[in-house]
This record gives C-alpha cells, structure tokens and sequence, in this order.
C-alpha cells in the first residue's frame, strides 16, 4: 500500500512568488492534516481536514496560506506572496476514521524561500 | 498553553539502553505517541500511550504517566540505525492535532 506522498520534494523560491504544494494521503484516509517545521523550531500544526471540510484551521499562520482539499482525495496548501519567514518543511498527515488512529506522515516538501 | 520538553541531544553507545524522557502540559490529553525520524525522512510511528504504564513493543517501549505529564521511550540493544530524532507528541482533544515536542537527537556510536 503506498504511503502518503508530497510533491514536490523542495521548491526554492523568490520572496513574494507563489509556490503551492501537494499531498496525497493514503487511499481511504479521511483525515488530511498539514503540519510545518522551520528552521531549529518543533514541528507545528498547520490545520486538518476531515474529508473535503476544514475541520480545524488554528494553526494555519495568516491569510496568505490558503489549503483545499476538493473532493476529499489530495490536499493543496498555497502560499501566496512567499516571505521569508515561511521557509521550511511542510508536513502532510493522515489517519483513518475515526481520527483517534495514529498519523501517518509523508516525507514533507522544503521550502526556500529567497 | 502547550508545551512539551525534551532533552535536544543524547549520545549512547551500540547495545546500549537509552531512555529519552518526555514531559507535557497541554489544554487537554487524548493520547501521547513517539515517533522517529531519520534526517529527510518522514516522521515514522513507533508507540502510543493513553493509558497509565508501559507499553512493549519488540526493542522499543514505552511509558506514561498522566498525573505528572511525563512520558519516556526506552530503547534496548541500540543500533546504529537507530540513530534519528525521536519526537514526542501530545493529542490533545478527540481527533485533533497532534503538539509536538522539539525532538531529540540520538547518536548510536559503535
């Protein structure tokens, strides 16, 4: 059974492009959870969806990061205009329904940003 | 708030048993698990606790205590490949998100 997948695996922008990434979680896993790591900080919660609907977005960080998930399958998080403070690894999750089973994780796409 | 510590780095020896201590306060508790992670890789499960005790699982076990928020993962008979960051992480309500703690750096030296 393949894992959950994240494309791409780095993007290397300039400050104030656009970049969008993408995360496939294991077939049947309704939750899809976006997580992201910066530089020498703890791994930080981004927001999780249950199916295609934003079941939590707390931790997304302001208005320039926008996550879809149309139809419930794979899972966008747009970042638009890029900063630099938004450099490092995202993280993408998922875990079957009910949610209480563990998360599983995709290798995580590393941000640039320049 | 939310706050999980753990030790940043540990150095052990091949065939050795290492202990990485975990302690948390966060809002709420609905479960602690641990996980490994080899540089560039993804985060891998390895245990989850709910329930007060220990946990077994082959080499690897795991503790919980609720009442003191604390937690620790033993490691037995270390490999070299074992050497990764072993990352703590609090579930704090029923099917949210995980809090994760900083990591720890193991280093299996032969």
């Amino acid at each position: 059974e393949a894992g959950v997948t994240q494309f791409p695996s780095h993007s290397v922008i300039e400050k104030g492009q656009t970049v969008t990434l993408r995360c496939d979680p294991i077939s049947g896993h309704d939750n899809l959870y976006w997580y992201r790591r910066v530089m020498g900080k703890e791994i930080k919660f981004l927001l999780h969806f249950v199916k295609e609907s934003k079941q939590d977005e707390s931790g997304m960080p302001n208005n320039r990061f926008l996550a879809e998930r149309t139809g419930g399958t794979y899972s966008t998080l747009k970042v638009q205009p890029a900063e630099l403070e938004d450099s490092g690894v995202y993280f993408c999750a998922s875990s079957q329904n009910p949610s209480y089973n563990e998360q599983f994780f995709g290798p995580g796409t590393r941000l640039t940003v320049l | 708030g939310q706050n999980i510590d753990q030790p940043t780095e540990m150095t052990a020896t091949e065939g050795a048993i290492v202990q990485i201590n975990c302690t948390y306060q966060t809002s709420g508790f609905n479960g602690l698990f641990w996980y490994q992670q080899h540089a560039g890789e993804a985060p891998t499960f390895l245990s989850y606790n709910v329930l007060d005790g220990l946990e077994e699982k082959g080499r690897f076990s795991s503790f919980l205590s609720r009442s003191k928020g604390y937690s620790y993962l033993l490691l037995k008979e270390l490999q070299m490949k074992d050497s990764a960051s072993y990352l703590c992480a609090v579930r704090d309500n029923y099917g949210q998100n995980f809090v994760f703690g900083p990591g720890t750096r193991l280093s299996v030296l032969p």
